[in-house]
């Protein structure tokens, strides 16, 4: 199976900040044939189910606000929050759906 | 409105089985790949299991192979996890989701979860 990891595991970031998320997979997820990176990220807040924010490794979903980004390809990864509000503190998880098994990283909590 | 609500979770003893099930609203659920995720207590997100558009492809984490069984009923627009021979380690909140579209794809809408216990 494809392990995700993700780091750092926890991160304190000043109100209006960046915060720098990385996700590493143990294989490369880039699937030449359509040109595509095969991972997703997510962001969890308490009590509620994940939220989709990038699929295709940099495509954003509709409504997702454009100071968050997602870069990267092959095995190494980042998602970007510029200027960090309030409403970002949450736990952010990368997803990999390349291999038969789908497998995420282990979470990053991000507080203010 | 986009909306899946899962139910069927409880408490059960080990070596027991529950039926959990996902009614879908809003979308044509014939159209899509649907899957189930766990969250254990305080811990991250893992992939259960998936089933494609067609009924016809099925796939599962090893922890829950030979153990879980996901089906669907489009008519009813429902999704269905039959999980048997439960363990102490099944113990999470079952989120069912919807795929962009295959199932080697993101996870576009999430249903609000049912919580499974697994107690003796």
């Amino acid at each position: 199976d494809i392990v995700m990891t993700q780091s750092p595991d926890f991160l304190a970031v000043s109100l209006g900040e960046r915060a720098t998320i990385n996700c590493k997979s143990s294989q490369t997820i880039f699937y030449g044939s359509n040109n595509k990176n095969y991972l997703a990220w997510y962001q969890q807040k308490p009590g509620h189910p994940p939220k989709l924010l990038f699929y295709w490794a940099s495509t954003r979903e509709s409504g997702v606000p454009d100071r968050f980004s997602a870069s990267g390809s092959g095995t190494d990864f980042t998602l970007t929050i510029n200027s960090l509000q309030p409403d970002d503190v949450a736990v952010y998880y990368c997803h990999q759906y390349y291999g038969a098994v789908l497998t995420f990283g282990g979470g990053t909590k991000v507080e203010i | 409105e986009v909306q899946l609500v899962a139910s069927g979770g409880g408490m059960a003893q080990p070596g027991r089985s529950l039926r959990l099930s996902c009614v879908a609203s809003g979308f044509t659920l014939d159209d899509t790949a649907m899957h189930w995720i766990r969250q254990a207590p305080g811990k991250g997100l893992e992939w259960v299991s998936s089933v494609n558009w067609k009924g016809d492809v099925k796939a599962y984490a090893d922890s829950v192979k030979g153990r879980f069984t996901i089906s669907r009923d489009d008519a009813k627009s429902s999704l269905y996890l039959q999980m048997d021979s439960l363990r102490h380690e099944d113990t999470a909140l079952y989120y069912c989701a919807k795929a962009l579209q295959y199932n080697n794809d993101a996870f576009d809408v999430w249903g609000r979860g049912t919580m499974v216990t697994v107690s003796s």
